[in-house]
């Protein structure tokens, strides 16, 4: 069965501290598909970043960056310097065989000043 | 501004009342999706259109139901509004249902209904 899986519930840092939000998922598929979505207080979703299973190279974009490791089943998520402004809920999510998207419960992130 | 637009933004509802969610994109997307969230469970697929004319089930279909007249428009209805269909409702579309790329998301602002 395909799953996804936020262990932590809810994250609290003090700003410029590095955090790490953590992803484990579950496939039998060989091609799949992992992304991470934000959905800050606001409430809309925003897509931040897609990775396919035949690259498992990380992903460096500013203060955001990405593990993915196909040993561990995990794809984890590290934000560096860590602002007020990332705080918000972050959504984990595995694109299964049929294209149909597996989320992850999500992670709040508190980011206090 | 190219998106998503939803409504209403917010609804409260009597049990057993009918009620339409509407959702419109702009960008000519083939594939819609209705999900609902819910604390500590993420977001779940209630239907989903992968293109206009057709739709499918998802998670948890029950007591939903969509329509797909055109590109642009996926109503969701709920015929008979019950307490557990509280939640926060969203919208989103991708271009195509199917091949890379195909899921990365575009999201509405989301319409937060409570049923009492």
């Amino acid at each position: 069965a395909q799953k996804v899986t936020q262990a932590q519930t809810e994250i609290s840092v003090v700003e410029k501290e590095d955090v790490t939000l953590d992803c484990v998922y579950e496939t039998r598929d060989t091609t799949y598909y992992l992304f991470w979505y934000k959905q800050p207080p606001s409430g809309e979703l925003v897509f931040l970043i897609r990775r396919n299973s035949f690259d498992e190279q990380n992903e460096i974009s500013g203060r955001y960056s990405w593990n993915f490791q196909k040993s561990t089943s995990s794809f984890n998520f590290t934000i560096t310097a860590s602002q007020v402004v990332d705080s918000a809920v972050y959504f984990c999510a595995l694109s299964d065989s049929n294209y149909q998207l597996i989320w992850g419960a999500g992670t709040k992130l508190i980011i206090k000043p | 501004i190219a998106g998503i637009t939803q409504a209403p933004t917010s609804q409260i509802l009597a049990a057993g009342r009918r009620m339409t969610l509407r959702c419109t994109q702009d960008m000519r997307h083939n594939a819609m999706y209705w999900y609902r969230q819910d604390l500590g469970l993420g977001l779940r697929l209630i239907h989903y259109s992968n293109t206009a004319g057709t739709t499918g089930k998802g998670e948890v279909p029950d007591g939903y139901s969509v329509s797909r007249a055109n590109t642009d428009d996926f109503p969701l209805t709920l015929a008979s509004a019950v307490p557990s269909q509280t939640s926060v409702y969203f919208c989103a579309s991708s271009p195509n249902p199917g091949g890379s790329g195909a899921n990365v998301l575009t999201f509405g602002a989301g319409s937060r209904l409570t049923v009492l």
